[in-house]
C-alpha cells in the first residue's frame, strides 16, 4: 500500500500570512501514460464532511478561491496557502488515487496563533 | 444540483447489525462509483472500498472485509453500507463520497455517526 505522510501535523498561524503544507507519499503518483500526479487535497472543517480543494496536484476544483495552491509531483506535494483566512482553519488531507487502496495522510491541522 | 444524502445517527449495542444509506441526485448515478470512507472521533480518514454502481461489483479495502457490505439500490440511486456483528472500534462517521475508478472524491454525503455502545 502507498503510505502519505504528511507534515507538520499542525500549525499556527496568523491571519495573512502564507503557510505550506507538505505531503509526502512511498511510490510516485506519476503516471507516465499521461503524466499526471494522482494527488488530491481536502479541507475538513470541525463537524463537516471533507471539501475537495485540488486534484491532479494543482488543479484547483470550482469554487475554491486561488489562494489555495498546489505544487509538487511524483512523492513530493505541497499546499501552499496564501494570506491565509480566518474561514481556512480547518484539517487538510492529502490522497492518493494511484491505485487501490486509497489512503490519506494524517492530516495538518491549521490553528489560530 | 448534486447532492449525496446520507441516513441519520445511529445508536447500536456489539454485535447487532447496522444498515446506513446515500441518495445520490443531481447526476447519473451510474456513471460514478460511490466509496466508502471511516472516521473515527478524533481520527483521520480511512477509505474502506468502493462499489461499482453499474454492475454493483464491490471492493473491500483489507481491513474491511468480512462484516461490511456495500449494496445498491440502484433504481433509487441508493448506495447501502451494512456492518455485521458491530464492535466498540465501528465507533465512527461514515461517508459515502462518489468518484470514477482512479480518480479524485468530489462529493461527499454529510457523513452518519455510528455508535456502538453497550
Amino acid at each position: 500500500d502507498i503510505v502519505m505522510t504528511q507534515s507538520p501535523s499542525s500549525l499556527a498561524v496568523s491571519a495573512g500570512e502564507t503557510v505550506t503544507l507538505n505531503c509526502k507519499s512511498s511510490q510516485s503518483l506519476l503516471y507516465s501514460g499521461n503524466q499526471k500526479n494522482y494527488l488530491a487535497w481536502y479541507q475538513q472543517k470541525p463537524g463537516q464532511s471533507p471539501k475537495l480543494l485540488l486534484y491532479w496536484a494543482s488543479t484547483r476544483q470550482s469554487g475554491v478561491p486561488d489562494r489555495f495552491i498546489g505544487s509538487g509531483s511524483a512523492t513530493d506535494f505541497t499546499l501552499t496557502i496564501s494570506s491565509v483566512q480566518a474561514e481556512d482553519l480547518a484539517i487538510y488531507y492529502c490522497q492518493h488515487y494511484y491505485d487501490t487502496p486509497y489512503t490519506f495522510g494524517a492530516g495538518t491541522k491549521l490553528e489560530l496563533k | 444540483q448534486i447532492q449525496l444524502v446520507q441516513s441519520g445517527p445511529e445508536l447500536k449495542k456489539p454485535g447487532e447489525s447496522v444498515k446506513i444509506s446515500c441518495k445520490a441526485s443531481g447526476y447519473t448515478f451510474t456513471d460514478y462509483a460511490m466509496n466508502w470512507v471511516k472516521q473515527a472521533p478524533g481520527k483521520g480518514l480511512k477509505w474502506m472500498g468502493w462499489i461499482n454502481t453499474d454492475t454493483g461489483k464491490p471492493t473491500y479495502a483489507e481491513d474491511f472485509k468480512g462484516r461490511f457490505v456495500f449494496s445498491l439500490e440502484a433504481s433509487a440511486s441508493i448506495a447501502n453500507l451494512q456492518i455485521s456483528n458491530l464492535k466498540n472500534e465501528d465507533t465512527a462517521t461514515y461517508f459515502c463520497t462518489r468518484a470514477k475508478l482512479y480518480d479524485h472524491f468530489d462529493y461527499w454525503g454529510q457523513g452518519v455517526m455510528v455508535t456502538v455502545s453497550s
